[in-house]
């Protein structure tokens, strides 16, 4: 059974940082391409970034592009986001996802639990 | 890029079927689509991928009161025998090189 356990999440203040972890299971890991997707409060979903199942290949949304960084560690099964100079618009919960292809493309075929992370003084 | 189109809201009985419209814009008419659910207070669910052509595949575990088509630009979502529970958001999703794009939504009323 695949399973994604998003963590990490939590209340920084303008200009900090955070590194949100999503581990896997159920499936081999390494395969698949996997992304973050976030969904501010009472709003739709957004796209975040994405990773190769390589992880030689990452694309990142305008919005976080230069602040946030994807990675993944295939010994640990897990996806990680570094985020940094985070602002009050970053405020979502943060959702990891896994693609249904190695390349960084296609669709998403599971989702994490979500992790909420809020940006206030 | 491509861009997907939602209607805001749809409403249904309960016990009755609806079904839900996603639109590809011009020049991308050939993209699959995926389809996914998010109850109140939850995550999203994946639902179903979907071809240009209607052929789809479901998720784990997802019942086949839940089936897709397509026509055109057009992808769509059938909900039939429609229970509480399936009252909920509905994404539609797609991709490209570099780019993950999500409709805005549409919410669903079980009446």
């Amino acid at each position: 059974e695949v399973q994604l356990l998003d963590s990490g999440g939590g209340l920084v203040q303008p200009g900090g940082s955070l590194r949100l972890s999503c581990e896997a299971s159920g499936f081999t890991f390494s395969s698949y391409g996997m992304s973050w997707v976030r969904q501010a409060p009472g709003k739709g979903l957004e796209w975040v970034s994405i990773i190769s199942g390589s992880g030689g290949t990452t694309y990142y949304a305008d919005s976080v592009k230069g602040r946030f960084t994807i990675s993944r560690d295939h010994s640990k099964n897990a996806l990680y986001l570094q985020m940094n100079s985070l602002r009050a618009e970053d405020t979502a919960v943060y959702y990891c996802a896994k693609t249904d292809r190695g390349d960084p493309t296609g669709g998403f075929d599971y989702w994490g639990q979500g992790t909420l992370v809020t940006v206030s003084s | 890029q491509p861009v997907l189109t939602q209607s805001p809201s749809a409403s249904a009985s309960l016990g009755a079927s609806v079904k839900l419209t996603c639109t590809l814009s011009s020049g991308h008419r050939s993209y699959a689509i995926a389809w996914h659910q998010q109850q109140p207070e939850k995550g999203p669910r994946f639902l179903m991928k979907l071809n240009s052509d209607g052929s789809h595949r479901r998720g784990d575990g997802i019942p086949d009161r839940f089936s897709g088509s397509s026509s055109g630009a057009e992808r769509y979502l059938t909900i039939s025998s429609l229970l509480s529970e399936d009252e909920a958001d509905y994404y539609c999703q797609t991709w490209g090189t570099g780019i993950q794009v999500f409709g805005g939504g549409t919410k669903l009323t079980v009446l």
